[in-house]
């Protein structure tokens, strides 16, 4: 079945440490790729998407995503993490029929 | 430009109740979307429209109706609400059905 799989349902990080949030796809094509973070009680905001060319891609707030097609993946990073960044994280793909599939999600708690 | 909103943003049902939920757009985006997100498992499609007075099932339809009869509005229905719909609920729309844009949610919740 096609799906999107965020391994890691919560990750709890210290503040000034690195972040790293794993997303995997079973598409046979490349899809469209994104990742949206969720503020407690907000709606979704783009992080950044991947479309194609480079395939590292630079979004707000700090963060970037690597798409990786041999691992089928596009995991997220940020290098220096800040109590703001406290939320949930989910990937999302679009394979090629314009309806977009997320993952379970990822919630990040931050840590003075 | 007030991008995708929704209305109500909240709402409390007691069971067999029916209710619409509206989103309008103002970006003339072919696309609208109807998502639930519950706990543990992201978001889902419940129905979606590629354009005015088309709609199409999603993954998660059944207890929900869709219309679509002006391009910058797409209402969700519920006939007979039922506690297992006690969800958030997004509207989302999109120029091309690529990237989308997202309302602020709607919490509903039914007794």
């Amino acid at each position: 079945a096609q799906s999107v799989t965020q391994p890691d349902i919560h990750i709890t990080v210290s503040e000034g440490a690195s972040l790293e949030l794993r997303c995997n796809y079973s598409y046979g094509a490349t899809p469209y790729l994104f990742w949206y973070v969720q503020s407690p009680g907000q709606g979704l905001q783009l992080l950044l998407k991947y479309f194609s060319g480079d395939t590292l891609v630079q979004g707000i707030k700090g963060f970037e995503a690597e798409f990786k097609r041999s691992q089928s993946s596009f995991n997220l990073r940020k290098p220096s993490v800040h109590w703001s960044d406290a939320a949930e994280y989910f990937c999302a793909v679009v394979p090629n029929d314009y309806k977009l599939s997320f993952g379970a999600g990822t919630t990040v708690t931050v840590r003075a | 430009n007030a991008g995708v909103t929704q209305t109500p943003k909240f709402r409390v049902l007691k069971t067999g109740q029916s209710m619409t939920l509206l989103c309008a757009q103002d970006m003339n985006h072919e696309y609208m979307y109807w998502y639930r997100q519950d706990p543990g498992m992201g978001l889902r499609l419940i129905h979606y429209s590629v354009g005015e007075g088309t709609t199409a099932k999603g993954e998660v339809p059944d207890g929900y109706n869709v219309s679509r009869l002006k391009k910058q509005n797409f209402l969700l229905g519920l006939e007979s609400a039922a506690p297992s719909q006690t969800s958030v609920y997004f509207c989302a729309s999109s120029l091309e059905g690529v990237e989308q844009f997202f309302g602020p949610g709607t919490r509903l919740t039914v007794l």
